[in-house]
């Protein structure tokens, strides 16, 4: 199938620390996305690549991507506790968005 | 104002139940959808409406039937209820062209 696969399925960290998470999918993309979702909540958009960029940054946030291993990672730069939630990529596949299951970050104080 | 509001936020109901869920976006959108977040949390799309036309339907049964009634309203109404329906149903919208999704708060469906 087509969604991304985020990992890990959860990770650990402490405030100020950085928190890496990777996504792996399996088709071509236009685009992919990251979104955030805090407990009991709806996703949050937060960065979108297009398959023609390879880094892009937006605040305390870097996103990589490589097409040629189908992989993408968020770096979240001096974590806060604000910061724990879990964190989703999407691939698109005109007008349909792939999702995984997330990885959970938990950010201690 | 929210952008993205469904209701209800909870929703306990018992086996062979039908209940519906209701979602309305202030934003604008063509285009709106409902995903399905299991227990493990996994976001599964399920239908996309564009200006009121289904354009997705990703074999989801036949129990469950979206209806847009306009384009800023997106319902989902699902028959005779089953225990694997116990999920977090999730609206969204975007706009064609921007490609980010608008979610909505979600709701919670417990079928007991």
């Amino acid at each position: 199938s087509q969604q991304g696969e985020e990992d890990p399925q959860a990770l650990s960290i402490q405030e100020g620390e950085n928190a890496t998470m990777n996504c792996s999918y399996k088709t071509s993309i236009n685009n992919l996305q990251w979104y955030r979702q805090n407990s009991g909540r709806g996703l949050v958009h937060l960065i979108l690549i297009r398959s023609n960029e390879r880094e892009k940054h937006s605040g305390r946030l870097r996103v990589t991507l490589d097409t040629s291993k189908k992989s993408s990672s968020l770096l979240i730069t001096a974590s806060r506790a604000a910061d724990t939630a879990s964190y989703f990529c999407a691939t698109d596949d005109f007008n349909k968005f792939y999702f995984g299951s997330g990885t959970k970050l938990n950010v201690k104080p | 104002d929210t952008a993205v509001s469904q209701t209800p936020k909870y929703l306990v109901t018992q086996m062979g139940n039908d209940k519906s869920i209701k979602c309305e976006q202030n934003l604008g959108h063509d285009t709106m959808y409902w995903y399905k977040q299991d227990s493990k949390k996994f976001l599964k799309i399920m239908f996309s409406y564009n200006n009121k036309e289904l354009i997705i339907n990703e074999t989801v049964p036949n129990r469950f039937s979206p209806k847009s009634p306009d384009k800023a309203h997106l319902n989902l109404h699902i028959n005779s209820l089953e225990l694997g329906d116990s999920a977090v149903y999730f609206c969204a919208s975007s706009q064609g062209g921007e490609e980010k999704l608008f979610f909505g708060s979600g709701t919670q469906l417990s079928v007991l």
